[in-house]
């Protein structure tokens, strides 16, 4: 399997301008993660979404940040406007049923690195 | 508040010398316990996962040990090598009720293996 997929790698924007990051899960997984990391604040879960339904955004800082899933391989975040200090590494990650929370692992994506100038 | 405290912060330590990283949680109730290793510039990846009554768990050259009682857990590294140079991260799994359970993250461990 080619593991979780995510695009862009890079992207550098600048402030105001719309920021979307994609995902393409493992096949087979049920459950799709959306993290951020900073130096400061380490990994975050912002969403996750079971068989394409959301069911926490607790962690999505503010309404500037969406999150959908039309399928069970493709997930996009959204960030409008992008601000300089949503400047971090976006992880996408997939789980089997039951999830990361459960002992089933968590197969993390390359990550996307966002700097907004 | 549930946490996950890590440390050392940063390690650096000769190649073939062994090392120990150490994860300290408040989480309540707990699940499980997992390792990451992430390389630079990578995403993180899986080493062990560890459930109440585990106590060691071992992967390679990494061991991981869990004290549920003191609510700590170790990551051994046995004769370094300079591919495991990376951040290490701590993950303690809580369950929160109605099905529904919470990954609490440790802010890592920097480990810098040199020749």
């Amino acid at each position: 399997d080619a593991g979780v997929i995510q695009s862009p790698r890079h992207e550098v924007t600048e402030m105001g301008q719309e920021v979307t990051l994609r995902c393409k899960p493992i096949s087979g997984h049920d459950y799709l993660f959306w993290y951020r990391q900073t130096m400061m604040r380490g990994l975050e879960l912002l969403i996750y979404f079971n068989n394409n339904v959301p069911i926490d955004d607790s962690g999505m800082p503010e309404d500037r940040f969406s999150a959908k899933m039309p399928n069970a391989s493709f997930s996009t975040l959204k960030i409008q406007p992008s601000e300089p200090r949503d400047s971090a590494v976006y992880f996408c990650a997939s789980s089997l049923e039951g999830g990361g929370y459960s002992e089933n692992t968590i197969y993390f994506g390359e990550g996307s690195w966002l700097t907004v100038v | 508040k549930n946490q996950v405290e890590q440390s050392p912060q940063s390690l650096i330590i000769l190649e073939g010398k062994n090392c120990t990283l150490q994860c300290n949680y408040t989480v309540s109730p707990f699940s499980n316990l997992r390792w990451y290793k992430q390389d630079t510039g990578r995403g993180p990846v899986s080493l062990t996962i560890m459930t109440f009554s585990e106590n060691t768990k071992s992967n390679g050259r990494y061991t991981a040990t869990l004290d549920a009682d003191t609510k700590q857990s170790s990551l051994h590294i046995t004769a370094s090598q300079l591919s495991d140079s990376a951040s290490y991260i701590c993950v303690v799994n809580t369950y929160s009720g109605a099905g529904s359970y919470q990954l609490t993250f440790g802010k890592g461990t920097k480990l810098s293996v040199i020749p």
